[in-house]
């Protein structure tokens, strides 16, 4: 079945640092959410990437989905304290799926 | 505030009990899913619903059962409960029969002694 893997599992950053987590699927996606949880939250939803190449930006985060479809990235420029949290990936597998399979998760701690 | 209502937001109980979680969905939301998060893990999920039909079951015990009914709310069954049940359970709606943007709840925090 798809498999859903993100790397790292733990990044610790100072305040001001670039962050960047990873994201890989067994196969290929039809399309890929974004999510992130604050420690002792929900996940709340970020964005969606569908188009091959795609690379979306909100102020200092910018999503690429990548050429072949089976990897994305998250990357923080300039980190800052509010952006602590779990930072999930989620894919679907085809157009038909009933749900998005979830990455495991890559922990951001951010020293001031 | 995802206007996605889970209850009860924590729960005790003991090996072998059933406990009921349930998950009212945001306003016009058709589609009701369940993940469980263990502790410092992922979301596994487990089942989700649109329009009170069953469309797509993943990692789901057999101890385990949902239903969706016809107010849209959910029910997410858990019985014969072990200590390695204990974990968050969210409920997440959509508005769409195919999973598009997810609004989790809360999460009802399950703790088997």
């Amino acid at each position: 079945g798809q498999q859903v893997m993100q790397i790292p599992q733990y990044q610790h950053v100072q305040e001001g640092e670039d962050f960047t987590t990873y994201c890989n699927s067994s196969t290929t996606l039809s399309n890929i959410q974004w999510y992130k949880q604050r420690p002792g939250g929900h996940p709340v939803f970020l964005i969606q990437l569908v188009k091959s190449g795609e690379v979306k930006k909100q102020k200092r985060l910018t999503f690429q989905f990548g050429e072949a479809k089976k990897n994305s990235s998250l990357h923080i420029t300039a980190t800052q304290t509010t952006d602590v949290g779990t930072y999930f990936c989620a894919g679907r597998e085809d157009n038909y799926g009933q749900n998005f399979v979830f990455g495991p998760g890559t922990r951001l701690s951010v020293l001031p | 505030d995802s206007g996605v209502t889970q209850t009860p937001k924590h729960l005790i109980t003991a090996t072998g009990q059933r406990v009921t979680l349930r998950c009212s969905p945001r306003s016009g939301d058709l589609s009701v899913y369940w993940y469980q998060q263990s502790l410092d893990q992922g979301l596994q999920f487990l089942i989700h619903y649109y329009n009170g039909e069953e469309r797509a079951k993943g990692n789901i015990l057999e101890r385990f059962s949902a239903q969706q009914f016809p107010d849209l709310h959910s029910e997410l069954n858990l019985s014969s409960l072990e200590l390695g049940d204990s974990a968050l359970y969210f409920c997440a709606s959509s508005p769409l029969p195919r999973a598009g943007e997810l609004f989790f709840g809360e999460g009802s925090r399950l703790t088997v002694l």
